[in-house]
């Protein structure tokens, strides 16, 4: 099975600030990966998929690099609605396998 | 607009069966593959089961296999999961996904499973 670390597992940030986000695979998995946002109340959302495209609605301020092992998701100039979880997700092989989540914190 | 309920969940007993159904609206629900990925408490996201869009074939992680069954009535809009033989490991939330190209682009509000005597 593909191993999906991420980190951090917990960032502080203030709104206006600009964050990335690590995830790495413990095998090539191409550009198959995705990032999903957790928000408590509301349904996951689906971010990014394939490294780098930005699924229909996800703010322009969002983008995902990498390929390979190595992927980043960076939110430039955060806005108050983007403190929640992050999750990435490897789409490459079954099983698919998820990083442990980073939890993005108002400073 | 895309919708997907779960019901079905709740406390059983260790060894014991529960069945999990999911309703979805929104879309064809016949075009698409769907999966259930579940989340136990405090910890992070677990993909459970996938299954095409004619139902012909399914996939499981080998945490489920043999355990757990995911099927889906397309005149009915509905995808189930029947999970058998249920360990405490098994607690968590249960959420149904919407699936495309092994990316789950869609996501209910989950339903809580605790196997617990």
């Amino acid at each position: 099975d593909v191993q999906m670390t991420q980190s951090p597992s917990y960032l502080a940030a203030s709104p206006g600030e600009s964050v990335s986000i690590s995830c790495k695979a413990s095998k090539s998995i191409n550009t198959y990966l995705a990032w999903y946002q957790e928000k408590p109340g509301k349904t996951n959302k689906l971010l990014i998929y394939s490294g780098s495209t930005l699924q229909s609605g996800t703010p322009s301020r969002f983008s995902g690099s990498g390929s390979g092992t190595d992927f980043t998701l960076t939110i430039r100039s955060l806005e108050p609605e983007d403190f929640a979880v992050y999750y990435c997700q490897q789409h490459n092989e079954y099983p698919l396998t998820f990083g442990s989540g980073t939890k993005l914190e108002i400073k | 607009e895309v919708q997907l309920v779960e019901t079905g969940g709740g406390l059983v007993q260790p060894g014991r069966s529960l069945k999990l159904s999911c309703v979805a609206s929104g879309f064809t629900f016949n075009n698409y593959w769907m999966s259930w990925t579940r989340q136990a408490p405090g910890k992070g996201l677990e993909w459970v089961a996938s299954i095409t869009n004619s139902g012909g074939s399914t996939y499981y992680p080998d945490s489920v296999k043999g355990r757990f069954t995911i099927s889906r009535d397309n005149a009915q809009n509905t995808l189930y999961l029947q999970m058998n033989s249920l360990r405490s490991e098994d607690t968590a939330t249960y959420y149904c996904t919407r699936e495309q190209l092994w990316v789950m682009d869609a996501w209910g509000q989950g339903a809580s499973v605790t196997v617990s005597s």
